[in-house]
């Protein structure tokens, strides 16, 4: 059971604009740590997507944006590309697990 | 260009140790906190480790805590993950992990390509 919950997968079709949530709680997203992204391909190791929690590293499309608010957090992608066929994990502090924690991961099928 | 290079991993029997290493290359090391993160093949990513720039701070996840230990040498750019008592439950890829900030908690910019562990009898 993750600290982080995110929805197990999502889909949408090329072109559309799909959302991924990561619901934490007042120990972690709710007390003000920010939210960082990632993107994983199979057999791949994780790569930053978005940090800070809407900040996007040099060489990120900016059709990937982040946003906060309360115990939340969302990753958009728009304009949805079967390149974009990935898992996606979200990722915090805990302020009493002492420790980051890290969503249980979605896996974006593009239809 | 940022380059993490994980070492060490390999199969084990349960009970035993193994010292995961990570050589770290293209950014001023001193400057960066370092973490280690697993990953059961097919599953989510765990957190395990960290250590700041200065190994003053360090944190580990409670399944691992007391059993394994991570250390850095900025002289030689490399952090260690020393694991003991190990499990079959321990069985993962195990990434190397930079993070922006010096003390975490940050994000992580940049991972090795990881290393396998595998604990079996």
């Amino acid at each position: 059971q993750s600290v982080l919950t995110q929805p197990p997968s999502v889909s949408g079709a090329p072109g559309q604009r799909v959302t991924i949530s990561c619901t934490g709680s007042s120990s972690n997203i709710g007390a003000g740590y920010d939210v960082h992204w990632y993107q994983q391909f199979p057999g791949r190791a994780p790569k930053l997507l978005i940090f800070d929690n809407s900040k996007r590293p040099s060489g990120v499309p900016d059709r990937f944006s982040g946003s906060r608010s309360g115990t939340s957090a969302s990753l958009a992608i728009t304009r949805l590309q079967a390149e974009d066929e990935a898992d996606y994990y979200c990722h915090s502090y805990d302020n009493t697990l002492s420790i980051s924690v890290f969503g249980g991961g979605t896996k974006l099928t593009v239809l | 260009e940022v380059q993490l290079r994980e070492s060490g991993g390999g199969v084990v029997q349960p009970g035993k140790s193994l010292r995961l290493s990570c050589a770290a290359s293209g950014f001023t090391f001193d400057d960066c906190a370092m973490h280690w993160v697993r990953q059961v093949p097919g599953q989510g990513l765990e957190y395990v480790s960290g250590i700041s720039w200065n190994g003053a701070n360090i944190d580990y996840a409670d399944s691992v805590k007391g059993r394994f230990t991570i250390f850095r040498d900025n002289a030689k750019t490399s952090v260690f993950l020393q694991m003991s008592s190990l499990r079959p439950e321990d069985t993962a890829m195990y990434y190397c992990v930079k993070d922006r900030a010096a003390s975490g908690p940050g994000d992580f910019d940049s991972w090795g390509q990881g290393t396998l562990v595998t604990v079996s009898p």
